[in-house]
Parts: structure tokens; C-alpha cells; sequence
């Protein structure tokens, strides 16, 4: 069964700061790994995805991550993080042949001026 | 292009009541999944429907069932409404292209239902 850790509930950084949020999945199966992210009363958008291209995927609005086969993890990074990036962030995943996607609890990212 | 839309955006309901909920999916795609958000969790896969048939299922009891129709819009039902039933309910859509391949699941602005 798959299954997606995400290690922090809050992380609160500085505007301007590395922004690292960290995601652990379990897949027996090579997986698809997505981040998403959700602004407060929306839906969910797509960030990013990895899907065996390459393990460095880059997303939208300066996010990428990285596929570690080794460590099962998909963390998601952004060099500098801006005021509008405060938002609950998720990161899933999916196997081959299986439609649905598995998601982790959720990770609030906070940005302090 | 269209995105994915969904209504209402708000209900409200009491126990034991039926509630439908429906999503119009984005332009050219054809698979509908529906995905239930509890307050500070992530979202519950519910069910997928494909050309117009359920395509998987995740743990939700038979009083979760949906539709999808010919222009693949889709509509979810929940009978006998329960407290614990209180989330935001995503609706996304994709475009399934056989062999295997994971296609990316674009979703909608949900529907907080509230159940009292």
C-alpha cells in the first residue's frame, strides 16, 4: 500500500529564507509524487511532479524537489521564500495502474517579515 | 479553458439528510475523482469515474455514490448525512491516457458541506 509522510505540521520561516518542506512516501511500486498547494478556502494547485523523468523536478513559483530513491523522499525546496507563499502545502502519491492519489496530513507554511 | 468548477460552495445540512454536489470537469478531460477534506487533514480519496463508470473506490461506506455523465461532468450523493460527514469536498479532473500513465489530477475550488 502507499503511503506519504509529511514530517512538521507548521514550519515558519523568514521572508527571504530557504523554505524546506520534507515528504517521506512508502510505494511498492515505483511511484508519482505531487506537491500541492492550498491557499486558505481553495482548492488544490498543482506545484509540481515527478513522474521517473528526472529526480530534480522544478514547479511553479520557484519550488522544485527531489527524488531520493534511497531515502523514499520527495522534499520540496525554494531558495527564497516570499510573503505569498504562506499556505498548507501536500504532498501525494500514485502508482502505476491506480488512479487515486495519497495524500499526507499537510505541512502550514508560515513566512514572517 | 475552463478549469474545474464545482457547486455549491457552501451547504449546510442536518443528520440524516441527502446532499448532491456537483463538478464540471476542466476542457478535454475525461475522468472525474472526488476527494473528501476533513478540517486539518489531507484529502480522502472517495471514488474515480471514467466514461461514465466508477474506476476505483477508496474506504467510504456505499452511502457515497456518484455519477458521471456523457460530457463527463459528475455529481457526488451522500445519504443519511453524518456529523462526522462535515468537510470540503474536492472534485478533480484528468485525462486518462491508458498504459499506465499517471495523469495529473487538476482540482476544483471544493464544497465545505456542514452537517449539524
Amino acid at each position: 500500500a502507499q503511503s506519504v509522510t509529511q514530517l512538521g505540521s507548521h514550519v515558519s520561516v523568514s521572508e527571504g529564507a530557504l523554505v524546506l518542506l520534507r515528504c517521506n512516501y512508502s510505494s511498492s511500486v515505483p511511484p508519482y509524487l505531487f506537491w500541492y498547494v492550498q491557499y486558505p478556502n481553495q482548492g488544490l494547485q498543482l506545484l509540481l511532479k515527478y513522474t521517473s523523468a528526472a529526480t530534480l523536478v522544478k514547479g511553479i513559483n520557484g519550488f522544485e524537489a527531489e527524488f531520493k530513491k534511497s531515502e523514499t523522499s520527495f522534499h520540496l525546496t525554494k531558495p527564497s521564500a516570499h510573503m505569498s507563499d504562506a499556505a498548507e502545502y501536500f504532498c501525494a502519491v500514485s502508482e502505476t495502474g491506480r488512479r487515486a492519489l495519497t495524500f499526507g496530513s499537510g505541512t502550514r507554511l508560515q513566512v514572517q517579515p | 479553458e475552463t478549469g474545474v468548477t464545482q457547486s455549491p460552495t457552501h451547504l449546510i445540512k442536518t443528520r440524516g439528510q441527502q446532499v448532491t454536489l456537483r463538478c464540471s470537469s476542466q476542457s478535454g478531460h475525461n475522468t472525474v475523482s472526488w476527494y473528501q477534506q476533513a478540517l486539518g487533514q489531507g484529502p480522502q480519496f472517495i471514488f474515480q469515474y471514467y466514461r461514465e463508470e466508477e474506476n476505483g473506490r477508496g474506504n467510504f461506506p456505499p452511502r457515497f455514490s456518484g455519477l458521471q455523465f456523457p460530457n463527463y461532468s459528475s455529481e457526488l450523493n451522500v445519504n443519511a448525512l453524518e456529523l462526522d460527514d462535515s468537510a470540503l469536498y474536492l472534485c478533480a479532473s484528468s485525462l486518462a491516457q491508458g498504459g499506465g500513465h499517471q495523469e495529473t489530477q487538476y482540482f476544483g475550488p471544493g464544497t465545505r458541506l456542514l452537517v449539524l
